[in-house]
């Protein structure tokens, strides 16, 4: 059964430091990985999708790595703004019996400090 | 409206009344999936629904029953719910999973947050 840790739970850096967030998986056998944003109360935000066969993608200031092997991906933000403050949760995408499933970590709650 | 809308946002209901929970995806999608978020555990997959067919159980309790009359909508009807049920409910969307080639990324809607009382 697929497991996903993220470490720390909680985070708080000041603004305009570079951060990253880390992600684990169990089982490589996976078809992508994907990060989200979570703000209080509120539904998910896709930031980033990995495909398998991809090392990184990059989207502004975010930018997201996967090791397969290792069952590892980190997501790098760059010069931190208030505005990032929020949960941040990594899942990763299997195939069973061609069904698309997601398996989520906890997350990773950010604080970042004006 | 674009993306994915689902009312009510907030619910409170007792454990003997019966409602429901509705999901409309406006991007196309064939794929529609409930997930459950409890405070403090990984959000949890319920259901997915492809081209209206359930193609996944994740063992929910009967208490649970989805609908899905078309690719754009879904409903989760809720009938003598327990306390811990209480949850953000989650919807999202995505292409037909079956396409190996395809893109394959989850679109999420902003959640249902259900009080059972």
């Amino acid at each position: 059964k697929q497991e996903v840790t993220q470490i720390p739970a909680a985070l708080s850096v000041p603004e305009g430091e570079n951060l990253v967030l880390n992600c684990s998986f169990t089982d490589s056998a996976i078809y992508n990985l994907q990060w989200f944003r979570q703000d209080p109360g509120k539904g998910l935000t896709s930031l980033l999708l990995i495909q398998s066969s991809q090392r990184e993608q990059t989207s502004g200031r975010l930018n997201a790595s996967l090791d397969k092997s290792s069952g590892r991906s980190t997501l790098y933000i760059a010069a931190s703004q208030p505005g990032d403050s929020a949960t941040y949760l990594c899942a990763v995408g299997q195939s069973n019996f061609g069904n698309e499933k997601l398996t989520f970590g906890t997350g990773t709650r950010l604080t970042i400090i004006p | 409206e674009t993306g994915v809308t689902q009312t009510p946002r907030h619910l409170v209901m007792g454990m003997t009344n019966k409602k429901s929970l509705k999901c409309e995806q406006h991007l196309g999608h064939n794929a529609m999936y409930w997930y459950k978020q409890s405070a403090k555990k990984p959000l949890e997959l319920m259901f997915v629904y492809n081209f209206k067919e359930q193609t996944e159980n994740n063992s929910v309790p009967s208490r649970f029953s989805p609908e899905c009359p078309n690719s754009s909508h879904l409903f989760l009807h809720l009938h003598t719910l327990q306390p811990e049920d209480s949850a953000l409910y989650l919807c999202a969307s995505s292409q037909d999973p079956y396409q190996r080639e395809g893109y394959h990324e989850q679109y999420f809607g902003p959640g249902t947050r259900l009080t059972v009382t």
